[in-house]
């Protein structure tokens, strides 16, 4: 089973600011196949990147997704106020199981 | 959209069937999958059904059963032995690698 390992577990920005996620794999993720999800409290999980780069539907550019191998980045370039949640990645490349990290919470500093 | 119904609160050893209204899109043609997310806790991969078969997480296998009525557009998750470590929202995702499409989640808790 893929471990997925997320830094830091907390990061604290303001808006506007530049924020950089990271996620790292205990082995390779095949074919890259990592995504990312935001969630704001008391509601479900929102689809951001697939294929640790490519973004989902409706997904604003600001959003954007890198990486290989075991180490993958979530970048959002200029926080708008609705971006502070908790971002999870996830590894489909190696199952069952599908893991997902343990989070990372963007919290407005 | 993905709308999950059947949760509540039960004592541990207790069974529960969670249900999944599907609507929008061709829900015969895609994978599914049950995700879930303890208290203040991270998500969890339960179960996901597809053309190929089933597959559970350790922590349910032998406990839940997954199935799927391609008629009804509904996905069901079938929760026998319950623990209290199965206290969750329990999501209802289109899928079973990456995840497009997610319910707004059912709520289990066990608890004596």
């Amino acid at each position: 089973e893929i471990v997925l390992t997320q830094s830091p577990g907390t990061l604290s920005l303001s808006p506007g600011e530049r924020a950089t996620l990271s996620c790292r794999a205990s082995q390779s993720v095949s074919n890259n196949y990592l995504a990312w999800y935001q969630q704001k409290p008391g509601q479900a999980p929102r689809f951001l990147i697939y294929g640790a780069s490519s973004r989902a539907t409706g997904i604003p550019d600001r959003f954007s997704g890198s990486g290989s191998g075991t180490d993958f980045t979530l970048t959002i370039s200029r926080l708008e106020p609705e971006d502070f949640a908790v971002y999870y990645c996830q590894q489909y490349g190696s199952l069952p199981p599908i893991t997902f990290g343990q989070g990372t919470r963007l919290e407005i500093k | 959209q993905l709308l999950e119904s059947g949760g509540g609160l039960l004592q541990p050893g207790g069974s529960l069937r969670l249900s999944c209204a599907a609507s929008g899109f061709t829900f015969s043609s895609y994978a599914m999958s049950w995700v879930r997310q303890a208290p203040g806790k991270g998500l969890e991969w339960v179960s996901s059904i597809s053309g190929s078969g089933t597959s559970y997480a350790d922590s349910v296998k032998g406990r839940f059963t997954i199935s799927r009525d391609n008629s009804k557009n509904t996905l069901y998750l079938q929760m026998d032995s319950l623990r209290a470590e199965d206290t969750a929202v329990y999501y209802c995702a289109k899928g079973q690698l990456k995840v497009d499409v997610w319910g707004k989640g059912t709520t289990v808790t066990v608890s004596s």
